[in-house]
Parts: structure tokens; C-alpha cells; sequence
């Protein structure tokens, strides 16, 4: 079946790092993604990772995948007010084209 | 530029009244969804379509309805059966994207509020 979960909130010290986690029960995920939501706004996507890898690290953003346990996570370096915003994680499996999306974490960074 | 768009980006329904929201995209994606979005919660799933004319219920499709007469259009209609529609209607296409195999494109979202 597919669930996609993630803690509601996270707040965090600007130029702390921030670190959103997923726990997907799909083992067949080949896609897992990243999408940011602005308040008010429609989701774009972040970054992704291909279930046959375990790290990718673009800019400040690191996404980890730990597929034994199902647990993906996305680390935000040097977090700046400007990434507030609610994040969510997604999977899809390869031959589908139905996305499921997680319930979304709520990033508030304080000055 | 393609894209995918909602209209309007606010909208006031009287109680008992049916609305349409507007989603319409260029992207050439065969799949579309709407999501209905409460605050503090993440997307739920009203209705997806994988195809032009076939439809199917998502989570939460009670007192809503849709079409999907042509590739590039999937409005949703709100009717007066659902009960408490105040939210964030998000519409997405799915399909092949620049940055990999397939990803999700959303519009810029509907705020639907009873007033």
C-alpha cells in the first residue's frame, strides 16, 4: 500500500540546519521527491532522488535515502527565513503516474 | 510558456450554491488531480483523471464532481452537498518533466471560501 508520512512542524534558528523527515511504506518507490509550498501558492518541486541512490546534495539541500527502513530526509544547510514554508515529500513507482504525497511539514525559521 | 493554471485565485459561494474551479494546462500531461488543502493539513485527493472522458473518486469526493472532456482541462465543480468546501483546491498534471522521468506540476491554487 502507500502512506507517505511526516511530522507537521519544525522550526529552527536562522543559519541553523533544518532536517524534514519521510517514512514511505511502498518499497517499490522508484521516485521519492521534494516539494516546497509557499504560503498561499501552488507546490514546486525541490530536488528528487532515484530509489538507487542514497545521497544527493544540491546547494544547501541534502537529500538522504534510507531504503532498508524507508526513510528519507531533507537537510536544509544555513536555513534563512526565506525557507519557511510547508515541505512535502513524495513517491511514485516506476510504469505509474500517480504521485502520493506526504501530509507536509511546516518550516518556521525564527531571526 | 507552458504551464499548468487555476482560476480564479479567490472565490466567495453562497451557501447552497454550485462553483466551478477552472484548471487548464499546456503541459500535454495526460494526468490531472485536485487536491483539497485545510490549514494545517497537508493534500488530500478529490479526483484524479488518467485520461480524457474517465475519471476516478479520490479520498474525498463526496459532494464534488468533475469532466474531463478535453486533454488540457479538469474543472471541479463544487456543489452544494459538500458540506464544509472552505479550503485550498490545488490542481496538478503529472507527466514528463525537464529535471526527470515524471514529476508533478501544480497550479497557483483556488481559495474557496462560504460566506
Amino acid at each position: 500500500g502507500e502512506d507517505v508520512e511526516q511530522s507537521l512542524f519544525l522550526s529552527v534558528r536562522e543559519g541553523d540546519s533544518s532536517v524534514i523527515n519521510c517514512t514511505y511504506t511502498d518499497s517499490s518507490s522508484t521516485y521519492l521527491y521534494w516539494y516546497k509550498q509557499e504560503p498561499g501558492a501552488g507546490l514546486q518541486l525541490l530536488t528528487y532522488i532515484f530509489s538507487n541512490m542514497d545521497m544527493k546534495q544540491d546547494q544547501r539541500l541534502t537529500v538522504l535515502l534510507n531504503k532498508k527502513d524507508k526513510h528519507l530526509s531533507l537537510r536544509i544547510a544555513d536555513t534563512q527565513t526565506g525557507d519557511s514554508a510547508i515541505y512535502f515529500c513524495a513517491e511514485k513507482k516506476e510504469g505509474y503516474q500517480k504521485v502520493t504525497f506526504g501530509t507536509g511539514t511546516k518550516l518556521q525559521v525564527i531571526p | 510558456d507552458g504551464g499548468i493554471t487555476q482560476s480564479p485565485k479567490y472565490l466567495f459561494r453562497k451557501e447552497g450554491q454550485n462553483v466551478t474551479l477552472s484548471c487548464e494546462q499546456n503541459l500535454n500531461h495526460d494526468a490531472m488531480y485536485w487536491y483539497r488543502q485545510d490549514p494545517g493539513q497537508g493534500l488530500r485527493l478529490i479526483y484524479y483523471s488518467q485520461i480524457v472522458n474517465d475519471f476516478q473518486k479520490g479520498d474525498i469526493a463526496e459532494g464534488y464532481s468533475v469532466s474531463r472532456e478535453k486533454k488540457e482541462s479538469f474543472p471541479l465543480t463544487v456543489t452544494s452537498a459538500q458540506k464544509n468546501p472552505t479550503a485550498f483546491y490545488l490542481c496538478a498534471s503529472i507527466g514528463w518533466g525537464a529535471l526527470l522521468g515524471t514529476e508533478a506540476f501544480f497550479g497557483q491554487g483556488t481559495r474557496l471560501t462560504v460566506v
